[in-house]
């Protein structure tokens, strides 16, 4: 079946550590993305990447890293430089930029222990 | 400053009755709409679409209404059944062809009771 995967479904980061969420994609999708969601809040963009090797910082990028080495992977590190972690993460991807549907991935939970 | 509002952050109705969950925006650029449904701990799934030609798209129990002049849409649930209980977000893209950067509402969380 196609579609977006994220692991871990939860993950639980110490102080000072970084981490790395997995956003994987067999839809052939040229874009991706990932927001972060926390309670009362929309989903708000960190990072979006329109084709292999090219990612853009979104509105909340502070804290956070990509890459885009193969197209249908796109994998996000919270740094230890981000103060408040704890959020649930959504992936998304979307077939060109004419197309505006986004689709998501099922998220992972980030705790800070 | 948000683009994109729901002013109600929950909405309670009965089973078989209508649903009707409301967004504003504020940049008149945006030409597209989105709903997403989105059940807890799981990611959202898309919904219906409205294009700005249109006034209206329907997709079986779910109909989007869009007032241009009013910067104003809405998301007519009908009959209203349980399984429709979830946070629906209104999203838009930047417009002029691109789809990055969608903005999001904050949400409104639907409760329907049997």
């Amino acid at each position: 079946d196609g579609g977006i995967t994220q692991s871990p479904k939860y993950l639980f980061r110490k102080e000072g550590q970084n981490v790395t969420l997995s956003c994987e994609q067999n839809l052939n999708h040229d874009a991706m993305y990932w927001y972060r969601q926390d309670p009362g809040q929309g989903l708000r963009l960190i990072y979006y990447s329109q084709i292999v090797n090219d990612f853009q910082k979104g509105d909340i990028a502070e804290g956070y890293s990509v890459s885009r080495e193969k197209k249908e992977s796109f994998p996000l590190t919270v740094t230890s430089a981000q103060k408040n972690p704890t959020a649930f993460y959504l992936c998304a991807s979307s077939k060109d930029r004419v197309q505006e549907t986004q689709y998501f991935g099922p998220g992972t939970r980030l705790l800070v222990l | 400053d948000q683009q994109v509002k729901q002013n109600s952050p929950s909405l309670s109705v009965q089973e078989g009755r209508i649903s009707i969950l409301n967004c504003d925006y504020t940049n008149s650029m945006f030409d597209y709409f989105l709903w997403y449904k989105k059940y807890p701990a799981e990611g959202p799934t898309f919904l219906i679409s409205i294009s700005s030609i249109k006034d209206k798209n329907e997709d079986g129990r779910f109909t989007v209404f869009l007032n241009k002049s009013a910067k104003h849409l809405s998301l007519h649930i009908v009959p209203s059944q349980p399984g429709d209980s979830a946070v629906y977000f209104c999203a838009a893209p930047p417009g002029g062809g691109s789809n990055y950067k969608l903005t999001f509402g904050k949400g409104t969380l639907l409760t329907v009771n049997p």
